[in-house]
């Protein structure tokens, strides 16, 4: 059973830089491949992109590249997300989530990015 | 990629029937058969219900099913009950690695 856990809320004033994190445990593998999304207020579920495990090589969205940055930790079983020059509109949940079969099986409890002045 | 359209809210009474739609375009939805949905509690990260269409991953009530007709997937909760009352979202492959989900739907068990 693949768990993925993330790291906690966070509050950022804008121009601010913010990591979230997302390790996994269980039975993972090095094919897995971690997809970011996001749910802000008022808003859809948005899919970011993903990186995967065994070549670290990043996909983004339209309109994710840039200031968005996804790495990785394999000793460590840590995916991380990256987020630069905060806006207040990048407040919202962020969740990563495995992917198998064309669907995110497996999601983190996801993180709250507050941004703040 | 545009967000794929789903009602803002959808109601229903404990046994009776409801369904989502999830409105997309030829090039997601109407293309793959790669639709997904998911249910989110509060405070809870979301759980897949139905994948490739129709597919329910192991421990998913088999109350939950799903249908698709060109463009529009749907979603449909028989018998709904009181712990049915959640978010719901679909998602849909999009292409060269590309995905899309929606706009969430509200189900409320009255």
């Amino acid at each position: 059973q693949v768990q993925l856990v993330q790291s906690g809320s966070e509050v950022k004033m804008p121009g601010a830089s913010v990591k979230v994190s997302c390790k996994a445990s269980g039975s993972t593998s090095n094919s897995d491949t971690i997809n970011w999304l996001r749910l802000a207020p008022g808003q859809g579920l948005e899919w970011m992109g993903w990186i995967t495990s065994n070549t670290g090589k990043p996909t983004y969205a339209q309109g994710f590249a840039g200031r968005f940055v996804f790495s990785l930790d394999t000793s460590v079983r840590t995916t991380y997300l990256h987020i630069n020059s905060l806006k207040s509109e990048d407040a919202a949940v962020y969740y990563c989530a495995r992917i198998m079969d064309s669907a995110f099986d497996v999601w983190g409890q996801g993180t709250m990015v507050t941004v703040s002045s | 990629q545009s967000a794929l359209t789903q009602p803002a809210s959808v109601s229903g009474s404990p046994g009776q029937s409801i369904s989502i739609s999830c409105t997309g375009t030829r090039n997601d939805v109407g293309k793959y058969n790669h639709v997904s949905w998911y249910q989110r509690h509060p405070d809870k990260g979301p759980k897949l219900v139905l994948y490739e269409g129709k597919r329910r991953p192991s421990g998913i009530s088999s109350r939950f099913s799903a249908s698709k007709s060109g463009n529009t997937a749907s979603l449909t909760i028989s018998g709904v009950q009181s712990e049915d009352e959640a978010d719901y979202y679909c998602c849909s492959y999009a292409g060269a690695g590309n995905y899309v989900c929606g706009s969430g739907t509200r189900v409320t068990v009255l």
